[in-house]
């Protein structure tokens, strides 16, 4: 079972630049998350699909931030433009529904300069 | 200027030594909670988890305690060893929607 996937698992980037990070949840799983991660908030929800269809994006911090889910083993959350204030961990997981117990990705560090 | 980031509890422990980590929750109406062990550098990993309608729950090594009447859930791990340091973080489920909390940083002494 290789877990939930994530790539990049570092990215550098200048602001303005438009930013794709990647998730591949585990496999037969029906809900998937974005949480970010930082110092000053801790982890934070962004988003969460159920069965590909975007349920809850309360917590994605502006119109900068998109996801999308074109099919249940990919998904993708966007920023752009990105800003110094975006650098974080970003983390996908992924569980059987939204009730079960939620399996991380190893994150992306996101730097933004 | 001087940046303000969160100040996490801290627990230091003899290594053999039992651990109790505590944690406040919000919402009386959540279900489902759910402890996570986060290493430094790596993603929250599942420890336990306990429903709504139990009051304890064990595990190896490890037990819940969930007193709903003043919302508090607690982790206790038993004969603390070093890899058991790393941040750990309770997690209320309500309506599919986890809410972490800030966490708590422990440190096993050897």
């Amino acid at each position: 079972d290789a877990g939930v996937i994530q790539s990049p698992r570092h990215e550098v980037t200048e602001m303005g630049q438009e930013v794709t990070l990647r998730c591949k949840p585990i496999s037969g799983h029906n809900s998937l998350f974005w949480y970010r991660q930082t110092m000053m908030r801790g982890l934070e929800l962004l988003i969460y699909f159920n069965n590909n269809v975007p349920i809850d994006d309360s917590g994605m911090p502006e119109d900068r931030f998109s996801a999308k889910m074109p099919n249940a083993s990919f998904s993708t959350l966007k920023i752009q433009p990105s800003e110094p204030r975006d650098s974080a961990v970003y983390f996908c997981a992924s569980s059987l529904s939204d009730t079960d117990t939620q399996y991380f990705g190893p994150g992306t560090r996101l730097t933004v300069l | 200027g001087e940046s303000v980031g969160l100040h996490l509890p801290t627990l230091s422990v003899q290594e053999g030594d039992n651990s109790i980590i505590n944690c406040a929750y919000s919402n009386s109406a959540s279900d489902y909670f759910i402890w996570y062990k986060q290493e430094s550098g790596k993603g929250p990993q599942f420890i336990i988890d306990i429903r709504s309608n139990m009051d304890k729950r064990q595990g190896q090594r490890v037990t819940v305690l969930l007193n709903k009447t003043v919302k508090h859930l607690s982790l206790q791990i038993a004969a603390t060893q070093p890899g058991d340091s790393a941040v750990y973080f309770c997690a209320e489920i309500f309506a599919g929607k986890s809410t972490f909390g800030d966490g708590t940083t422990l440190t096993v002494k050897p």
